[in-house]
């Protein structure tokens, strides 16, 4: 148990729809990472928040946006849905803004139908 | 822009032999380098890590990496193989010196362990 938590563990959505992920850091960790794996395109680097602000972008789609909150949880949005959004998608916290150790979450499957 | 390369796809070993799972990077400078794991169903689980110093690396499990800057790679190795150690194994690279950045990583191992 790395100390992350997310929810939820699955969810199942249809196309054009707009779903939440949601993802509690380990207890200390400022920064949070979103990332999605899916079999094309493998594990791939999303968004980065530390201690509220967004820190670092990565291949994330302009339908696709993310926050984190005072208490530093961070929520994903994923709106107007496709097909190819299915995917495992992982949340990561480490303890600084910069690059570190990295403890990634258990995962919120997405299937879009 | 930064890449990472596992040349195997699938890894078969008998239980008990030895292992090296191949990881090559490109990078503008000496990147942080990341070893993770990841079981049927679960999140990635951190093996070991190099940020500087000794270029032999001893993780958890019983694994360790070796850093080569000279051919780019940060293979993994363990010595013996136990059932338990088949899995997904993934390299990663990350900004050295303090960037601010997510994780580039290969796109794994698959890792079949005969008994």
């Amino acid at each position: 148990d790395s100390g992350v938590t997310q929810t939820p563990k699955h969810l199942i959505t249809a196309t054009g729809q707009r779903v939440t992920l949601r993802c509690s850091p380990r207890s200390g960790d400022l920064s949070v990472y979103w990332y999605q794996q899916s079999l094309d395109q493998g594990l791939q680097f999303l968004i980065q928040y530390y201690n509220g602000e967004e820190r670092a972008k990565g291949n994330i789609l302009e339908r696709f946006s993310a926050q984190q909150f005072p208490d530093l949880h961070s929520e994903l949005n994923l709106s107007s849905l496709e097909l190819g959004d299915s995917a495992l998608y992982f949340c990561a916290s480490s303890v600084a803004g910069q690059i570190n150790e990295q403890f990634f979450g258990p995962g919120t499957r997405l299937t879009v139908l | 822009a930064q890449s990472v390369t596992q040349p195997d796809i699938h890894i078969t070993v008998s239980e008990g032999a030895s292992l090296e799972l191949r990881c090559n990077y490109s990078y503008g400078a000496t990147p942080y380098l990341f070893w993770y794991v990841q079981s049927p169903g679960q999140g990635l689980q951190l093996l070991l890590k190099y940020f500087s110093g000794d270029t032999l690396v001893q993780g958890i499990k019983g694994f360790e990496a070796e850093f080569k800057r000279s051919q780019s790679s940060f293979n993994l190795r363990k010595p013996s193989v136990h059932w338990s150690d088949a899995a997904e194994y993934f390299c990663a690279v990350g900004p050295a010196g303090g960037g601010a950045d997510g994780l580039t990583f290969g796109k794994g191992t698959h890792l079949i362990i005969q008994p």
